[in-house]
């Protein structure tokens, strides 16, 4: 049982260059989220999606995009990478139906510097 | 006031005592309430949900109080593996951002 898988775990970039982080779960949710964690800080929400077809910013989103064509599939792009984009990016998903609100289930990470 | 809020630590407590945190949450309108752990750059896993008045899993018992908008995390009988820190999520059903996360408390349990 996979869960939320991201991939790459570890990546370095030099300034300026674009790279896009995956992310893809096989739990059937249809909420998916991107976060990022500076070190010694908490979360804060990049963007999200409430099913195929439909993103939207959360707290932090300028100098990202998404696109959630399948349920299972909520990359993030990063453009023009900045050092201030260095950090750890989370993925997570979480099923929302009926009464009950399920939590989120997290990826691992993905570990990003820009140098 | 921030939506959440949590008292950053660090606890320092030593092994077997007993240690309570306190998340507070501005938001009437919240729903549901979990507890994540966070281990020191690893991914936050879910402790404990809690829908109603409260929870209890073995030595971890969450207990909500709606009249004055805080849940508390309880951990009897603390082990070393304990030490990570510990998120307070806030559903708010409705709301722009539908969870919202305190910045954590953080444990650390001493031999």
């Amino acid at each position: 049982n996979a869960g939320v898988t991201q991939t790459p775990k570890f990546r370095i970039l030099k300034i300026g260059q674009s790279m896009t982080l995956q992310c893809t779960q096989d739990m059937n949710h249809n909420y998916m989220y991107w976060y990022r964690q500076d070190p010694g800080m908490g979360l804060k929400l990049i963007y999200y999606s409430v099913g195929a077809g439909i993103t939207d910013k959360g707290e932090v989103p300028n100098g990202y995009n998404v696109s959630r064509s399948t349920t299972e599939d909520f990359p993030l792009r990063l453009e023009l990478a900045a050092p201030s984009q260095t950090s750890v990016y989370f993925c997570a998903s979480r099923r929302v139906s009926g009464a009950l609100d399920q939590p989120q289930h997290f990826g691992d990470g993905t570990r990003l510097s820009i140098l | 006031r921030k939506e959440v809020e949590q008292d950053p630590g660090p606890f320092n407590v030593p092994e077997g005592a007993t240690v309570a945190f306190n998340c507070t949450y501005s938001n009437s309108a919240s729903q549901s309430f979990f507890w994540y752990r966070q281990d020191c750059r690893k991914e936050p896993k879910l402790l404990m949900s809690v829908y109603s008045s409260g929870n209890e899993d073995g030595r971890f018992t969450a207990q909500l109080n709606r009249a004055s908008q805080y849940i508390s995390l309880l951990i009897r009988d603390s082990k070393l593996s304990d030490s990570a820190t510990y998120l307070c999520v806030v559903l708010i059903r409705g709301g722009n951002t539908p969870l919202v996360f305190g910045k954590g408390t953080r444990l650390s349990v001493i031999a």
